[in-house]
């Protein structure tokens, strides 16, 4: 399985959009990038996934390199709530064996 | 709105105690996972389900147990409790697709 690297903190201010990177530079050519949080110790709470396109919905967009080696989680307009946890995580397409491993993730603080 | 439940939220109980936590999830999905999570550690996988009479260990060691008799019910067993299971356990489903793992809001437990 590819192995994701993500910074273990950042911080943005209240209103403003938060960039979280996430690299996976060895990346299958059948792997998605899947986008979860946790908020102080609640159950892990999917946001997005994507495999080569960008992807918005109505909690964040995803922006996928061309290359698939690296990608852009947005929050366009963070609030205090959006203080959590965020993992990025590959996983195969359609491998019913394939089990969500996490990784250590970015801590995000939204300051006021 | 929860579609995955865990019940206790919170548990308190002594040494040597035999424990059960429930796993309801009301979604149909085929796949069940437990994951065990200590206060500011990563989640890991301790326990996954693909089915009914199906379970397999995670990748996490744990003395505890896991049943799989229907579709919906996934509960987690500690024949002797300890105070180092002490942690918080986390339940999980997800389906066939490509579909996200979705999370129940977890048991915390504490073994005095």
């Amino acid at each position: 399985d590819a192995k994701t690297t993500q910074p273990p903190s950042m911080d943005c201010a209240e209103g403003r959009a938060a960039n979280l990177p996430c690299n996976h530079s060895t990346i299958s050519g059948n792997e998605y990038v899947y986008w979860y949080r946790q908020i102080h110790s609640q159950g892990p709470q999917y946001i997005i996934h994507g495999l080569k396109n960008n992807e918005t919905n109505e909690m964040a967009s995803l922006i996928i390199t061309e290359d698939r080696k690296s990608s852009t989680l947005i929050l366009p307009h963070a609030t205090l709530r959006d203080t959590a946890v965020y993992y990025c995580i590959v996983r195969p397409w359609m491998d019913s064996s394939y089990k969500l491993i996490f990784g250590s993730g970015t801590r995000l603080l939204v300051r006021p | 709105e929860a579609d995955i439940y865990q019940t206790p939220r919170y548990l308190v109980i002594g040494t040597g105690k035999k424990i059960t936590l429930e796993c309801s999830q009301t979604m149909g999905h085929d796949k069940m996972y437990w994951y065990q999570q200590d206060p500011g550690m990563e989640l890991h996988l301790i326990h996954y389900s693909y089915g009914v009479n199906s379970t397999e260990k995670g990748d996490l060691s744990s003395e505890s147990t896991v049943s799989r008799i229907r579709t919906e019910h996934f509960p987690l067993t500690l024949e002797s409790a300890r105070p180092s299971h002490t942690s918080q356990y986390l339940c999980a489903s997800s389906d066939r697709g490509q579909g996200g793992y979705t999370f129940g809001s977890g048991t915390r437990l504490t073994v005095v």
